[in-house]
């Protein structure tokens, strides 16, 4: 059965520091999103692209945030100046109608 | 925005019992998903149930979305049901962004 992938599974990076997050979403998906979760907390919506674009940002998706679909299967979320309250698991997903896949997640601590 | 909101927040349970969890939402919705994510974080999706009834083994939901909400029963709980279930809704018509509602921790005692 096909799935998200998404790697690392853990990074460590300091303060400061750009990170880039992978995932490849399932393979005839046209909608791919980002998510994440804080530490004990619930799962927050980042930003979904369709189409080459951003179709919709939350208000934590700010300037330091991009995201990237470079080839045909990958699908990247770019940190471009990491803080502190930006450890948190992130997750990816996609979908082809209205159900969507989640990838296993990044957990990223940045110290 | 979308409010949404389960219970119980918490819930403690001999291996064996069975279950029934719970997801409000404030507003109709077109899609709605349940979730489980285990002790590794991962979410693993159960159900994509935006109305009506469904079963798969020992784990059944229903939507009723012209009342808004919908409910996850588990039977039979095993230890391996431990985790968080989360309900999520997408108000958009469909391909928008889901909302989480706040989780219920289950945990499933030998």
């Amino acid at each position: 059965e096909p799935e998200v992938t998404q790697t690392p599974s853990h990074q460590v990076t300091q303060m400061g520091q750009e990170v880039i997050l992978r995932c490849v979403p399932i393979s005839n998906h046209l909608y791919f999103y980002w998510y994440r979760q804080i530490l004990g907390q619930k799962v927050e919506f980042l930003v979904s692209f369709y189409n080459n674009e951003i179709s919709e940002k939350s208000e934590i998706f700010d300037d330091q945030f991009s995201v990237e679909r470079p080839d045909g299967s990958n699908f990247t979320l770019k940190i471009r100046s990491t803080k502190l309250e930006d450890s948190a698991m992130y997750f990816c997903a996609s979908g082809q109608s209205y159900e969507q896949y989640f990838g296993p997640g990044t957990r990223l601590t940045v110290t | 925005g979308i409010q949404v909101e389960q219970s119980p927040p918490d819930l403690i349970l001999q291996e064996g019992a069975n279950s029934t969890l719970r997801c409000n939402f404030s507003d109709s919705v077109n899609n709605l998903q349940w979730f489980h994510q285990n002790p590794w974080g991962q979410l693993i999706n159960l159900f994509y149930i935006p109305s009506g009834t469904k079963q798969n083994g020992r784990l059944s939901a229903t939507t009723v979305a012209t009342e808004r909400y919908s409910l996850l029963y588990i039977s039979s709980s095993q230890t391996t049901d431990s985790g968080v279930y989360f309900c999520a809704v997408d108000q958009a018509f469909g391909n928008e962004k889901l909302t989480f509602g706040t989780g219920t921790r289950l945990t499933i005692i030998p």
